[in-house]
């Protein structure tokens, strides 16, 4: 009965490559988000997706690009990989019910760029 | 800009005793903060949520409090137990997107 769900949970790749990685949530929420977790810890928002309609997107470059093709599932393909991207990717959903709303996080993908 | 702050130096308790963690705030009035779980290798997990015009938040062992003059926000483990050690992050936000610190790792020795 898991919540949210990503795959692959290791990825290990050379500069230059795209890679996707996929997120699943059965929570019934209506909103998923992607946040990169790096090196010294820092969990920063990425992409929110709303009902599979993108309604935020911080500064990340455009090699990045989220896709969502229902709302139960929200997918991030990146191309050409740099090293700077190594990093720990998180996937998770909310409830917006107000303000308040408490994250779901998956398990994370420990991306390493060589 | 907005800074959500934590000790970067781990807490180092023993058994038994209350772990008291800090999250500072700056540049910024959050309409609430919330505490987070993250175990090595595993993703966060919610634990408190205390709105801004609430003092205090109790459950079970933990207790948060949230003092808007300090701009402050103390997380309290009492009890504690070697099962307690992980990094407890802290958020803060004004929309429904919080934003996190970089956590505190608290160790409880047996």
């Amino acid at each position: 009965d898991t919540a949210v769900s990503q795959t692959p949970k290791y990825l290990v790749t050379q500069m230059g490559n795209d890679k996707s990685i996929k997120c699943e949530q059965n929570l019934g929420h209506d909103t998923m988000y992607w946040y990169k977790q790096d090196s010294k810890k820092f969990l920063k928002i990425m992409f929110s997706y709303n009902n599979k309609e993108l309604i935020i997107n911080e500064t990340v470059p455009n090699r990045f690009s989220p896709k969502s093709p229902d709302k139960a599932h929200l997918n991030l393909h990146i191309n050409s990989l740099e090293l700077g991207d190594s990093a720990v990717y998180f996937c998770a959903s909310s409830h917006p019910r107000g303000r308040y709303n408490e994250q779901f996080f998956g398990p994370g993908t420990r991306l390493t760029v060589l | 800009s907005q800074k959500i702050e934590q000790n970067s130096e781990a807490l180092n308790i023993q058994e038994g005793k209350t772990a008291t963690l800090t999250c500072n705030y700056t540049n910024y009035s959050p309409a609430y903060l919330q505490w987070y779980r993250q175990d090595p290798g595993r993703g966060p997990v919610f634990l408190l949520l205390i709105r801004e015009n609430e003092k205090e938040k109790r459950k079970e062992r933990l207790k948060v409090t949230f003092d808007t003059t300090l701009k402050q926000s103390l997380f309290h483990i009492t009890a504690s137990q070697p099962a307690d050690s992980a990094t407890y992050l802290c958020a803060a936000g004004g929309s429904y997107i919080p934003t996190f610190g970089r956590g505190t790792s608290l160790i409880v020795h047996p």
